[in-house]
């Protein structure tokens, strides 16, 4: 079975600041998909960022990247200029890309509680 | 704006109470999941649903009661309650493997109160 590790329950960053929000996993799986999601206080979880672990190039979306290293089944977020908006609870998770009843199932961290400091 | 509809956004039942949670989607998403959710606690996966039918149930009590009338509404039917069964429940949708970027989309959730 998939496990996601992440190791940090709580970080903070100043605003304007990077900050960089480790995730490990483990996997027999050759193809999977990596994802960041952010849940503010409000709730909703929202998809800050997703990897494919065929692709080899790191995935950005603006302000966020990730460095996926396959080997080492590291998957962590770099938020750079963090803002106020940022704080959040971020989850790490795991999805199969194979067929049957385990593609469904996406394996979470235990997640992060991100605050971001003015 | 959601993707993911769900109501309501906050429930109080008694444990003798039966009531019903809703979520819809308009994203023409043929798989369906119900999440469990404690406070600073990540999801638990409970249903899936896939093509209108129960692809998974994580060994739930049978309190809880899924339905999925079609492809764009997912029910969860909840009777007889206990109080540890208050949190928020997630309703997520995603389209099907090898169609897809693979992530699930989220709606906002519904508070639970078991009194």
């Amino acid at each position: 079975a998939q496990t996601v590790t992440q190791s940090q329950p709580e970080m903070s960053v100043q605003e304007a600041e990077t900050v960089t929000l480790s995730c490990t996993y483990d996997t027999s799986e050759s193809d999977y998909y990596l994802f960041w999601y952010k849940q503010p206080p409000s709730r909703q979880m929202i998809l800050v960022i997703r990897q494919e672990a065929y692709k080899q190039q790191n995935a950005t979306e603006n302000r966020f990247s990730v460095n996926f290293q396959k080997a080492a089944k590291s998957f962590s977020l770099k938020i750079s200029d963090s803002q106020l908006g940022d704080a959040a609870m971020y989850f790490c998770a795991y999805r199969s890309y194979d067929s049957g009843g385990s593609n469904y199932k996406l394996t979470f961290g235990k997640g992060t509680l991100l605050t971001v400091n003015p | 704006d959601t993707e993911v509809t769900q109501t309501p956004k906050h429930l109080v039942m008694g444990m003798t109470n039966k009531k019903s949670l809703k979520c819809e989607q308009h994203m023409g998403h043929r798989a369906m999941y119900w999440y469990k959710q404690k406070a600073k606690k990540p999801p638990e996966l409970m249903f899936v649903y896939s093509y209108e039918k129960l692809s998974i149930n994580e060994s739930v009590p049978s309190r809880f009661s899924p339905e999925c009338p079609n492809s764009s509404l997912l029910n969860l039917h909840l009777h007889a309650l206990q109080p540890e069964d208050s949190a928020l429940y997630l309703c997520a949708s995603s389209q099907r493997r090898r169609q897809n970027t693979g992530e699930l989309f989220f709606g906002e959730g519904s508070r639970l109160t078991v009194l």
